[in-house]
């Protein structure tokens, strides 16, 4: 899989917006990107995936550039509840419906503060 | 649904006893994975089971760790026996099949201490 390589953490003010990069320069055709987080103590919850276009659901957007070395993830009005350990994890996705494990780096760890 | 449920939340251990964590996934899925979070390592997959067998061990770090996945609603991971380098939070997650796309979902961990 390939590697990805995110900032180690970042400050945001409630009410903002909170943009967590991702580069994965090494990323191939069929590897998705996915972002999970883990709020202290808690077990990582899924947030989104995506393969090449944007993606937006009801917690998060994810932006992928046009040539998937690098991806964003947008959270558009930061709460004092989202601050946690965000990863962003590439996985490769084969035809026959299988993937690879998820695999879990270092992550980048988001305060958000008032 | 209630997600995936890990007993017992919390547990304290002597070095040298046995443990046993337990893990009930979401009804349907039918891929179960063991992870084990450190500071040092991070989080680490151990194992993984889809349809009740186990698919991929490499991650289990010796002979003193095992797990089985009887049924489709339970597995467990036992460390006989326990050493004080086996602290740690053990998390439990389920999926459709391995290569569901949306991943995983996780319970809310066992934290390990052996003293």
């Amino acid at each position: 899989d390939a590697k990805t390589t995110q900032p180690p953490s970042m400050d945001c003010a409630e009410g903002r917006a909170a943009n967590l990069p991702c580069n994965h320069s090494t990323i191939s055709g069929n590897e998705y990107v996915y972002w999970y987080r883990q709020i202290h103590s808690q077990g990582p919850q899924y947030i989104i995936h995506g393969l090449k276009n944007n993606e937006t659901n009801e917690m998060a957007s994810l932006i992928i550039t046009e040539d998937r070395k690098s991806s964003t993830l947008i959270l558009p009005h930061a709460t004092l509840r989202d601050t946690a350990v965000y990863y962003c994890i590439v996985r490769l996705y084969f035809d026959t419906g299988t993937a690879s494990k998820l695999t879990f780096g270092t992550g980048t760890r988001l305060q958000v503060t008032l | 649904d209630a997600g995936v449920i890990q007993s017992p939340r919390h547990e304290v251990t002597e070095m040298g006893q046995e443990v046993t964590l337990r893990c009930k996934p979401i009804s349907g899925h039918n891929s179960l994975f063991w992870y084990r979070q450190t500071m040092m390592r991070g989080l680490e997959l151990l194992i993984y089971f889809n349809n009740n067998v186990p698919i991929d061990d490499s991650g289990m770090p010796e002979d003193r760790f095992s797990a089985k996945m009887p049924n489709a609603s339970f597995s467990t991971l036992k460390i006989q026996p326990s050493e004080p380098r086996d602290s740690a939070v053990y998390f439990c997650a389920s999926s459709l099949k391995a290569g569901a796309l949306r991943g995983y979902t996780f319970g809310s961990g066992t934290r390990l201490t052996v003293v």
